[in-house]
């Protein structure tokens, strides 16, 4: 099992220009999250999708922020335009709900945005 | 609201002490609990899990942690602390599928 595959693991952007993140969730999962971790704010979730379909998109910040899952193995978080207060450490996760109705999240090793 | 309260920003402690981070939840409901570790420069890893049944879960590298429902709380153990076990713990509580997690409590190691 790979894992949770996130690329790139580093991005450096001048402000103003257009980002995209990319997730490949492990191969079962039916969900998918994407998290933003700072020294601020501690990690917040952005959205997440139940098979995927967005199911709450309320931790986006604004407008700027879009998400979108095409097919159960691919996910991209865009930022455009993106602004230096967006530097950040991004994390995507998936998990499975199991009989019982348990779950446990695997995250992916995180890309990590500068902005500047 | 739930909500999730590490009180312990950072601490320090000897190779080969105890060791106990505080966590406390707020929840409505039977609370699902999670413990994870993060490595600097890398992502969450779940350390361990409660969702029924017996009120100590063993985890990975060694680490337990306990439920206790009239305390809301879910601290994490370790007998013995290795150099290697220097991190950021988290402590999470699952509400309908999302977690929600704790500020993060980072451990130091002395030799």
């Amino acid at each position: 099992d790979a894992g949770v595959i996130q690329s790139p693991r580093h991005e450096v952007t001048e402000m103003g220009q257009e980002v995209t993140l990319r997730c490949k969730p492990i191969s079962g999962h039916n969900s998918l999250f994407w998290y933003r971790q700072t020294m601020m704010r501690g990690l917040e979730l952005l959205i997440y999708f139940n098979n995927n379909v967005p199911i709450d998109d309320s931790g986006m910040p604004e407008d700027r922020f879009s998400a979108k899952m095409p097919n159960a193995s691919f996910s991209t978080l865009k930022i455009q335009p993106s602004e230096p207060r967006d530097s950040a450490v991004y994390f995507c996760a998936s998990s499975r709900r199991l009989e019982g109705g348990e779950y446990e999240q695997y995250f992916g090793p995180g890309t990590r945005l500068t902005v500047t | 609201a739930q909500s999730v309260t590490q009180p312990d920003i950072h601490i320090t402690v000897s190779e080969g002490a105890s060791l106990e981070l505080r966590c406390n939840y707020s929840y409505g409901a039977t609370p699902y609990l999670f413990w994870y570790v993060q490595s600097p420069g890398q992502g969450l890893q779940l350390l361990l899990k409660y969702f029924s049944g017996d009120t100590l879960v063993q985890g990975i590298k060694g680490f337990e942690a306990e439920f206790k429902r009239s305390q809301s709380s879910f601290n994490l153990r370790k007998p013995s602390v290795h150099w290697s076990d220097a991190a950021e713990y988290f402590c999470a509580v699952g509400a309908r599928g999302k977690l929600i997690f704790g500020q993060g409590t980072e451990l130091s190691v002395k030799p």
